[in-house]
């Protein structure tokens, strides 16, 4: 069974910093892999997807992630972090059936707080 | 942007009663879903549901649980005889049936409360 590790729970960083967010996951063949993030109150926004090809996939907001097979990690990153990019983050798993429904497999989110 | 709604953003109800939550795809997605996320816990799926069928469900979704679309444009999740434990925020996405495998579009939610 696909299962996905986000071994940070809470992270803090000061807004200007650069973040990387850990994700690893488990998964018998190719992943579809993508990153969402939830401010409060809020429904799980799109950030990046990765399917296939490149595997340094940009995003919205300046994020990006790079999908390494070896490692079967696909860490999100950005090189600046403003204030406003505090909220909870979601890595997922989909699987690489080629049927247009699937399901998505979520890791227990990392939470980011930036210090002004 | 076109995006998924959902209604009410909280619900309230006594344990043993049935509850519908209502859910608005992108007008155009053809591929439905239900994820529910226990407070402090992972977003698990429910079910997915394509051509008017359920396409895949979890072990969560059993009896108490039923999707329907009953128009052109609703998508609901009628949880029958709720529990305590039901109490969670329900998240609906939608994503497009044409162009290989794409991302689901998620609404913001529903928090669901069981008294």
């Amino acid at each position: 069974a696909q299962s996905v590790t986000q071994p940070d729970i809470h992270i803090t960083v000061s807004e200007g910093a650069s973040l990387e967010l850990r994700c690893n996951y488990s998964y018998g063949a190719t992943p579809y892999l993508f990153w969402y993030v939830q401010s409060p109150g809020q429904g799980l926004q799109l950030l990046l997807k990765y399917f296939s090809g490149d595997t340094l996939v940009q995003g919205i907001k300046g994020f990006e992630a790079e999908f390494k097979r070896s490692q079967s990690s696909f860490n999100l990153r950005k090189p600046s972090v403003h204030w406003s990019d505090a909220a909870e983050y979601f890595c997922a798993v989909g699987p690489y059936s080629g049927a247009g429904s699937y399901q998505l497999t979520f890791g227990k989110g990392t939470k980011l707080s930036v210090i002004p | 942007e076109p995006e998924v709604t959902q209604t009410p953003s909280h619900q309230v109800t006594q344990m043993g009663q049935e509850v519908i939550l209502r859910c608005v795809p992108i007008s155009n997605h053809l591929y439905f879903y239900w994820y529910r996320q226990i407070l402090g816990q992972k977003v698990e799926f429910l079910v997915s549901f394509y051509n008017n069928e359920i396409s895949e469900k979890s072990e969560i979704f059993d009896d108490q649980f039923s999707v329907e679309r009953p128009d052109g444009s609703n998508f609901t999740l009628k949880i029958r005889s709720t529990k305590l434990e039901d109490s969670a925020m329900y998240f609906c996405a939608s994503s497009p049936g044409t162009g290989g495998l794409q991302p689901q579009h998620f609404g913001d939610g529903t928090r669901l409360s069981i008294l």
